[in-house]
């Protein structure tokens, strides 16, 4: 199986602020990969496909790099309806498999 | 528009068989490329993908439930299904499905809580 270890686990920012969240995949997954955004009490939203495309309706302000084994979910300028769960997740190779997640907090 | 909602039994007992449906619209699963996924999420904790059907009938499942899982689609009424057999407290969590597009899941339904309990 291909592992996805996200890090950091939680982190918090100031409005305004620059964020960068990490998924590391146990093998490369060819930019196959997607990130997410959770809100408390609601299924999770697509933000990124393909390692770096924006899903439409997506603020600007999210952008997605990285190749291989390495790929980083940026937020720009921190706003306050960013707050929530971020995962990554592979479809490259089954067992489809999703990064165990970063909670990012408004400091 | 596309929409999908699950439903499901909201509780049960161990060792019995969870049925679960996902009800869409805005695709279609006779489609070709098309597909649903289950995905499950215990409270406070990480996803977990369980299954993929795609339509021309393909299948998949997460080896770690082993031979539990059960995957299957109703196209003419835009259904997918999922059953796990002999449900365990560990089987407690949210369960969502989702349309496939890619490798991803880039529409997701509001999800259906599953409690097992004795």
């Amino acid at each position: 199986d291909i592992q996805m270890t996200q890090s950091p686990a939680s982190l918090s920012a100031s409005l305004g602020e620059t964020v960068t969240i990490q998924c590391r995949a146990s093998e490369d997954i060819y930019s196959g990969l997607a990130w997410y955004q959770q809100k408390p009490g609601k299924s999770p939203q697509l933000l990124i496909y393909g390692a770096s495309s924006l899903q439409d309706g997506v603020p600007s302000r999210f952008s997605g790099s990285g190749s291989g084994t390495q790929y980083s979910l940026k937020i720009s300028s921190m706003q306050t309806e960013d707050e929530g769960v971020y995962f990554c997740q592979q479809g490259l190779k089954y067992p489809w498999t999703f990064g165990g997640g970063t909670k990012l907090e408004l400091k | 528009q596309v929409t999908l909602k699950e439903s499901g039994p909201g509780i049960l007992q161990p060792s019995q068989t969870l049925s679960l449906t996902c009800t869409f619209s805005g695709f279609s699963l006779s489609t070709y490329g098309m597909g649903v996924g289950w995905i499950r999420q215990p409270s406070g904790k990480g996803l977990e993908w369980l299954a993929n059907i795609w339509w021309d009938d393909d299948k998949y499942y997460n080896p770690s439930l082993k031979n539990r899982l059960t995957i299957s689609k109703d196209t003419s009424n835009n259904q997918a299904f999922l059953k796990i057999t002999n449900v365990d407290t560990a089987d407690t969590a949210t369960y969502y499905c989702a349309r496939i597009n890619s490798g991803l899941f880039d529409y997701w339904g509001q999800g259906v809580m599953v409690t097992v309990s004795s």
